[in-house]
């Protein structure tokens, strides 16, 4: 079963424009982090954002996480054709057989149009 | 630049013939997931392996699919009998020892499997 579950499931905009993705996870977590794939690629990572941090930017990215609501968002600023791709948040989950493991919500496909 | 291989990148086969896919991790990573990505389930999480011992695969078949990782360079997952439903496009992806503590993992670029 999914850890995580994003919303909106799909999302088009126009190039310029800011894509918000929101991202709701079901348990305690350590950390939550943001992947982006592109059609037919593997995931690259993007973000991680840990369980005491509330925003964190990288370059156009911004990432908040609220733990008291179990939510995490994604801002791609001043989007560009190149940000076409799926976006999927990730929890790192404590295993009991020792360590942690991540596993991926349901994604976001991003469209941006010229 | 350092990257996680895997082979085959697309493989059609007929259902019941065994199907191996391999993984070669990042050189210094000792952690290993097996991944498959399907439209219906998204990624789900088959395997996942520290310092060559598996730790979770929960995820993953028991009766079909089995991982193994018989050398720190090598990970392979193998399906056998393949079915139809097991079409869909697996992912390796490796970890430093801290991957969890703020580091990332890395994909492979995916084995596409098609069974027919």
């Amino acid at each position: 079963s999914q850890q995580g579950e994003e919303d909106p499931q799909a999302l088009s905009i126009q190039e310029g424009e800011n894509a918000t993705m929101n991202c709701s996870y079901k348990t305690s977590i350590n950390n939550l982090q943001w992947y982006r794939q592109n059609s037919g690629r593997g995931l690259v990572h993007l973000i991680l954002i840990r369980s005491n941090e509330r925003e964190k930017h990288s370059g156009r990215l911004r990432v908040t996480l609220d733990t008291s609501k179990k939510s995490s968002s994604l801002l791609i600023t001043a989007s560009r054709a190149a940000d076409t791709a799926s976006y999927f948040c990730a929890t790192v989950l404590p295993f009991t057989g020792g360590g942690n493991k991540l596993t991926f919500g349901t994604g976001t496909q991003l469209k941006v149009e010229l | 630049d350092a990257r996680v291989t895997q082979t085959p990148r697309h493989k059609v086969t007929e259902m019941g013939q065994e199907v191996t896919m391999r993984c070669q991790p990042i050189l210094g990573h000792n952690t290993v997931f097996w991944y498959r990505q399907t439209m219906m389930q998204g990624l789900e999480l088959l395997a996942y392996f520290r310092n060559r011992a598996p730790l979770d695969d929960s995820g993953m078949p028991k009766d079909r699919f089995s991982a193994e990782m018989p050398d720190a360079t090598l990970a392979t997952l193998k399906i056998q009998p393949s079915e139809p439903r097991d079409s869909a496009v697996y992912f390796c992806a490796s970890g430093s020892p801290s991957w969890d503590s703020g580091n990332t993992i890395y994909f492979g670029e995916g084995s596409w499997l098609t069974v027919v």
